[in-house]
């Protein structure tokens, strides 16, 4: 089967650091994807992983283990603007993407 | 500009009065899907299609149809809405390969009275 887990809620202080994780269990795993949604909006995409390591794009970076069924989302120097859902998103057999609950993360002053 | 178009943004109908809800995307993409997005459950995939004339169930088919007669339209049918599918969907297109970016339309707000 598959399955899918991340913290519902993370709270962080501007300019902090944040790491949001996530487990999957996905049949015929390709690789993890992140995406971002402000309230009232549409999913927009962050990062993908196919293989093991950090992918950093900006202020966001994004870590695989496909060993351990696990990746995370780190966000550095947190804005205002960075509160907002992160969903993590593994892509399986088809190219089709799971999408959990998602992390909603609050940055506060 | 790159875009997934969806039509309308808002929708408020009644118990039985079939619907459709339009996405267009411009990108030539192989890959296009419906989410629906309700409170506490995140986004759940109802169908996805690979190509034209090749669709597919996702994990909530259950009430809905589509179609893909051209690669660039992916038309969401609802025959016999119910208040059940009250909910926000979100059309999303993408080359066929894995991991590439998926692009959401904005977003369509349905109730059903």
């Amino acid at each position: 089967g598959q399955s899918l887990e991340q913290p519902s809620e993370v709270t962080a202080v501007e300019g902090a650091i944040v790491q949001i994780n996530c487990t999957y269990q996905t049949s015929g795993f390709y690789g993890l994807s992140w995406y971002q949604q402000h309230d009232g909006g549409a999913p927009t995409f962050l990062s993908y992983n196919a293989l093991d390591g950090l992918e950093e794009t900006g202020r966001f970076s994004s870590f695989l283990s496909r060993s351990d069924s696990y990746g995370y989302l780190l966000l550095q120097e947190l804005q205002m603007k960075d509160s907002a859902s992160y969903f993590c998103a593994p892509t399986g057999g088809g190219n089709k993407l799971t999408f959990g609950t998602g992390t909603q993360l609050k940055v506060e002053l | 500009e790159a875009q997934v178009t969806q039509n309308p943004r808002y929708l408020i109908t009644v118990t039985g009065k079939k619907l459709t809800v339009t996405c267009s995307q411009n990108m030539n993409h192989e890959y296009m899907s419906w989410y629906r997005q309700d409170p506490g459950l995140g986004l759940r995939q109802i169908y996805y299609s690979m190509n034209v004339e090749v669709t597919d169930k996702g994990d909530v088919p259950e009430g809905y149809k589509v179609s893909r007669k051209e690669k660039r339209n992916f038309p969401l049918i609802l025959e016999s809405p119910s208040p059940n599918q009250t909910s926000l969907y979100f059309c999303a297109s993408s080359l066929r390969q894995p991991g590439t970016e998926a692009f959401f339309g904005q977003g369509t707000r349905l109730t059903v009275v």
